[in-house]
């Protein structure tokens, strides 16, 4: 039950895009749709902000966009702003385990 | 508003036990897995438990196995984790989310649980 890999930090300026890899195995990201990201802020819970690789809820802008292909998933942030400023994490179903979660990633908005 | 709330963390010696509650308000609660999830200070998170609507269908990560129970009321709209034999490694905000389709989607604030002598 290892954990999905991240890059610990990434950072762009305002109005840059920045992306954000998940690597996994064949067991969970390469085998399942079931992929999502979380937005979380200093002090905060947790905010899905991509759901099923692609899919965005309600109230989050189009700036966020997901995809994947083959064991790597990836969150793509366009358009960066200062809000956007926080750590993100992603996360697979994988079988028998619900949930794994990636090592997390600090987005900086220089 | 939609929303969950945690309770009953606290400090806690190696070795002992702790049961933390979860409140749902808002939402059909009866319809929905609930999870719990935490982290660590300053680390990542971790998915620990989860459970059906009736209660029927239980999962735990391999390291609570044994040790934690989850639980739920659908009468009180509530969801709980029994942790006993608690370490120093389950030192963390636990969280408890619905979930949809392996999606956590709604969370509480989170609950410390703190495991020291």
């Amino acid at each position: 039950q290892s954990a999905l890999t991240q890059p610990p930090s990434a950072s762009g300026s305002p109005g840059q895009s920045v992306t954000i890899s998940c690597t996994g195995t064949s067991s969970d990201i390469g085998r399942y749709d079931h992929v999502s990201w979380y937005q979380q802020q200093p002090g905060k819970a947790p905010k899905v902000v991509i759901y099923e690789v692609s899919k965005r809820p309600s109230g989050v802008p189009d700036r966020f966009s997901g995809s994947k292909s083959g064991n790597t998933a990836s969150l793509t942030l366009s358009g960066l702003q200062a809000d956007d400023e926080a750590d993100y994490y992603c996360s697979s179903h994988a079988g028998s385990i619900h949930s794994v979660f990636g090592t997390g990633t600090k987005v900086t908005v220089l | 508003e939609v929303q969950l709330v945690e309770s009953g963390g606290g400090l806690v010696q190696p070795g002992g036990s702790l049961r933390v509650s979860c409140a749902a308000s808002e939402f059909n609660f009866r319809s929905y897995w609930m999870s719990w999830v935490r982290q660590p200070p300053g680390k990542g998170l971790e998915w620990v438990a989860n459970i059906n609507q009736d209660g029927t269908s239980i999962f735990y990560v391999d390291s609570v196995k044994g040790r934690f129970t989850i639980s739920r009321d659908n009468a009180k709209n509530s969801v709980y984790l029994q942790m006993n034999s608690l370490r120093a490694e389950d030192t963390a905000v636990y969280y408890c989310a619905n979930s949809v389709a392996y999606v956590f989607h709604v969370w509480g604030q989170g609950t410390m649980v703190t495991v020291s002598s």
